[in-house]
């Protein structure tokens, strides 16, 4: 079975960068899939942060393009977030994702992490 | 904002089958693959339907997919109060180089 587990602070305060990590266990992270961050601010929807592939090929959202980079490290099977000069408009649960080959639907998912910016 | 568009709200009593639309363009929902979403409160989301049709292992057949232009539809045949959640549509937009990924705006299921 899959799984995913984020780790990383709650609290950032604005202007900062977001540090995230994604630990993979259950599936090498070199497994021909992508690998993705997903989140969702307090009583909004769901929206998609960006993707890695094993050989570090990204993918991200145009709106958050200028201030995200999405890493992998396949020796300790993880994959990393980052978000720079962020705001309380970043504040929200993050999500760590498998995304499938092909259709890139995230199969696979961690159980979120509440990140609040504020100082 | 959302390039996906979802009815804000559906409801229908026990037993009942609710439908839901995902809205898209050409460039996303016209040309590729669709999946569904359910979000329940407090828990991750879970993978209801991918490539348009098909259901993961365990995810049972009171939820089908279906797909037909720029439009894509999650069906949900004998509701039940466990059905109580929000629910998102998703698919590849190949409108930039590289592409992204896209959710719909989400559509709640509220059973009567």
């Amino acid at each position: 079975q899959v799984q995913l587990q984020e780790s990383g602070p709650g609290l950032v305060k604005p202007s900062e960068t977001l540090s995230l990590t994604c630990s993979v266990s259950g599936d090498s992270i070199s497994n021909g899939y992508y690998w993705g961050w997903i989140r969702q601010p307090p009583g909004k929807g769901l929206e998609w942060i960006g993707n890695v592939y094993q050989t570090g090929f990204t993918s991200y959202s145009p709106s958050l393009r200028s201030r995200v980079t999405i890493s992998i490290d396949t020796s300790n099977n993880l994959f990393s977030l980052r978000l720079t000069s962020v705001t309380a408009a970043d504040t929200a649960f993050y999500y760590c994702a498998r995304q499938m080959r092909g259709s890139s639907s995230p199969d696979y998912w961690g159980q979120g992490s509440l990140v609040t910016v504020s100082s | 904002q959302s390039v996906l568009t979802q009815p804000p709200s559906v409801s229908a009593a026990p037993g009942q089958k609710v439908t839901i639309s995902c809205s898209g363009s050409s460039s996303n929902v016209g040309e590729n693959y669709v999946s569904w979403y359910q979000h329940l409160p407090g828990a991750a989301p879970k993978l209801l339907i991918y490539d348009d049709n098909k259901r993961p292992s365990g995810i049972p057949d009171r939820f089908s997919g279906s797909k037909s232009g720029t439009s894509a539809t999650l069906g949900i045949t004998g509701l039940q109060t466990g059905d109580e959640a929000d629910y998102y549509c998703g698919t590849w937009d190949g409108s930039l180089s590289p592409g992204f990924f896209v959710f719909g705006t989400g559509t709640k299921v509220t059973v009567l």
